[in-house]
């Protein structure tokens, strides 16, 4: 079956411009994940949804960053007043249920570049 | 909060080598720890996981992780590696604790080169 899709594949913006990223998971998860990777570190937590709600915002770097999520389909991560240091791979991850039992599955990533 | 750490950023070896991928995690409760990892150009997918029971896990692709809860580390190794092994690999750890959520904490990564 079809597995996580994430658009843009590649962004690239100017310092100062909004951008949003689009997250579709797989079909009939109710749990996503928005992960940030920075060149040569690990992935960050950013902000964790269960069904359109997001019990967990606590990786949201600054009052820039917000995300939404539609029913138990796709979720947009939005970055406001876009920085250099916002430069990252954004990758959505989406798992059947809430809880670690269920095995997160990740997109392949927005590659997001600000110039 | 849980913070993760992987020793080698970078492992160059020729097939057939052993691997050894070292974890360590910082954490005082009780945690699931997992190994992803990510072929060039793939996405992140996962390895091997561990809960409770066995502190040997056996994942995919011949890879294992053994969990050491005195050392808090969970290093992944395969005995044999093959060219097709090239590839990021990211331990992440999940506190089980209602208020940590369901997020994943992973650590740096390791880029692995296997020369054929």
């Amino acid at each position: 079956g079809a597995g996580v899709s994430q658009s843009p594949s590649n962004k690239v913006t100017e310092k100062g411009k909004d951008v949003e990223l689009r997250c579709d998971p797989i079909s009939g998860h109710t749990a996503l994940y928005w992960y940030r990777q920075r060149l040569g570190q690990g992935l960050e937590f950013l902000i964790y949804f269960q069904g359109n709600s997001a019990p967990d915002k606590s990786g949201l770097p600054s009052d820039r960053f917000s995300a939404e999520r539609t029913g138990e389909s796709v979720s947009t991560l939005t970055i406001q007043r876009t920085q250099q240091e916002d430069s990252a791979v954004y990758l959505c991850a989406s798992s059947a249920r809430q809880g670690p039992l269920y095995e997160q599955y990740f997109g392949p990533g927005t590659r997001l570049t600000v110039t | 909060a849980q913070s993760v750490s992987q020793h080698n950023h970078h492992v160059i070896l020729s097939e057939a080598a052993s691997l050894e991928l070292g974890c360590n995690y910082s954490y005082g409760g009780t945690v699931n720890l997992f190994w992803y990892v990510q072929y060039p150009g793939q996405h992140l997918q996962l390895l091997l996981k561990y809960f409770s029971g066995d502190p040997l896990v056996k994942g995919i692709k011949g890879f294992e992780a053994e969990f050491i809860k005195s050392k808090f580390s969970f290093n992944l190794r395969k005995p044999s590696v093959q060219w097709s092994d090239t590839a990021e690999y990211f331990c992440a750890v999940n506190a089980r604790d209602r208020a940590a959520g369901n997020k994943l904490t992973f650590g740096g990564g390791t880029r692995v080169l296997v020369k054929p």
